[in-house]
């Protein structure tokens, strides 16, 4: 079983930049999809992007491309999620998952997102 | 690009009550893109449901997950006083990639 344990708590200014890491046990990186789900102060979730197996490459919500980049360092099984030119929208706890599929009997691909990691909290004030 | 809207936005009910949740999807979406998490305060969302109805392991059988095209549904069939949370909807594979509902708040009433 994947376990998930994120960085801690970052305090940023407008207009900067905050990566946050995901270390993984269990599995290597490798045999994961990484995915990246924000939330806000009282708000629901929201997808940010992540590796989809099926197009092989990482994917981002079209809200945030050009400000995230989410990287992964095989050898320390970290994945890494930074977004730049931050504002105080971008005040939210930010979780890692990975997407696990599997083919139905109708050759569908099921896709959930199990386990995720604690979160990190990121709050954006000058 | 697909919407998936969440009704009730609170729910309260009691313990021993049954919840009904409902998702709807702006457009037909395969019901095997479809997932279920709840989330409690302070704490990172859980699986429930995936692919409309197949129950994660470890979720107990009062839980369950229905629906097609459209409509979906979760079922709690006997609330228990830890169920009390917010449910999302959750769909992944039609456009854009993924797509979260508002959730649903079911709290004691």
């Amino acid at each position: 079983q994947v376990q998930m344990v994120q960085s801690g708590a970052e305090v940023k200014k407008p207009g900067a930049s905050v990566k946050v890491s995901c270390k993984i046990s269990g599995h290597t990186l490798i045999e994961v999809s990484m995915h990246w789900v924000r939330q806000a102060p009282g708000k629901g979730l929201e997808w940010m992007g992540g590796f989809d197996p099926e197009d092989r490459e990482i994917i981002y919500a079209q809200k945030f491309q050009g400000r995230v980049t989410m990287t992964e360092d095989t050898s320390t099984n970290t994945a890494y999620m930074e977004l730049s030119s931050l504002r105080s929208e971008d005040t939210a706890v930010y979780y890692c998952t990975t997407l696990k599929y599997y083919y139905d009997s109708s050759a569908d691909r099921e896709n959930w997102f199990d386990p995720w990691g604690q979160g990190t909290l990121v709050t954006v004030s000058s | 690009d697909i919407v998936l809207t969440q009704s009730p936005g609170t729910l309260s009910l009691s313990p021993g009550e049954r919840a009904t949740l409902s998702c709807r999807a702006s457009q037909s979406i395969s019901s095997s893109y479809l997932a279920w998490y709840q989330q409690k305060p302070g704490q990172a969302p859980r699986l429930l449901i995936f692919g409309a109805s197949s129950r994660a392991t470890g979720i107990p059988d009062r839980f369950s997950g229905s629906g097609s095209g459209t409509d979906f549904t979760l079922t709690i069939s006997r609330l228990e006083p830890e169920d009390f949370a917010v449910y999302y909807c959750q769909q992944y594979g039609s456009s854009p990639l993924v797509t979260f509902g508002p959730g649903t708040k079911v709290d004691i009433k």
